[in-house]
């Protein structure tokens, strides 16, 4: 049974670019989450998407970040004119309801 | 909200030894999950622990073994007979089981095993 799998495992954007971060949850798991880790810090939880559906995008900035989680494919985090404070690495966890959550390898980016 | 706590930024032990991190953590809710994952040089979030708050058995994986106090919010993680292979940074997590699912995370401890 394959793991959280995220691509690309490092991007590198410049200044005004857009970063668009891919996540395939675990077989049989149909809850999504991504959260930002800031170098030396713990992870921050961004947003919870169900299949069709953000359930919780409280740490979500307002704005140039976007999620979504369609019926078919795989969970797109899209940053819009990224910024040099974008840079950090992004981690998407999948569960089964209520679950416990497993987490991908992270995408780095780099925002030059 | 919830908050988490990870009172040492650094530990650092010989190899065999036992360690302790230690975790608090505050939250309203009757209802939760609390977790410990590895964060290695790899950057890759393995988990080592869960424990479920309603249980008052202490949760045991091999090596790793928590110590939930429930009415001091506190869940710390023990390592017993530590390896090279146990140097990491490690998390503290809480999961709220009804509403919010979001993992909230301390700071993390970042743990070195010397040789």
């Amino acid at each position: 049974n394959a793991g959280v799998m995220q691509n690309p495992r490092h991007l590198v954007r410049r200044r005004g670019q857009e970063a668009r971060l891919r996540c395939s949850p675990m077989k049989g798991h149909s809850h999504v989450y991504w959260y930002r880790q800031l170098p030396e810090e713990g992870l921050k939880f961004m947003v919870y998407l169900q299949k069709e559906n953000i359930i919780d995008e409280s740490g979500m900035p307002k704005e140039r970040f976007s999620a979504e989680f369609p019926k078919e494919g795989p969970s797109i985090l899209r940053i819009q004119q990224v910024v040099r404070g974008d840079s950090a690495a992004y981690f998407c966890a999948s569960s089964p309801p209520q679950g416990t959550q497993y987490f991908g390898p992270g995408t780095r980016l780099l925002v030059l | 909200a919830q908050t988490v706590t990870q009172s040492q930024p650094e530990m650092s032990v010989q190899e065999a030894e036992t360690v302790t991190l230690s975790c608090t953590y505050d939250t309203s809710e009757n209802n939760y999950y609390l977790f410990w994952y590895k964060q290695p040089p790899s950057r890759q979030m393995i988990l080592v622990i869960r424990q479920e708050a309603y249980k008052q058995q202490n949760a045991t994986e091999n090596r790793f073994s928590v110590n939930f106090q429930k009415a001091a919010k506190s869940f710390s993680l023990k390592i017993s007979d530590s390896q090279l292979g146990d140097t990491a940074m490690y998390f503290c997590a809480v999961h709220i089981i009804q509403g919010a699912q979001k993992l909230v995370f301390g700071q993390g401890t970042r743990l070195t095993i010397n040789p």
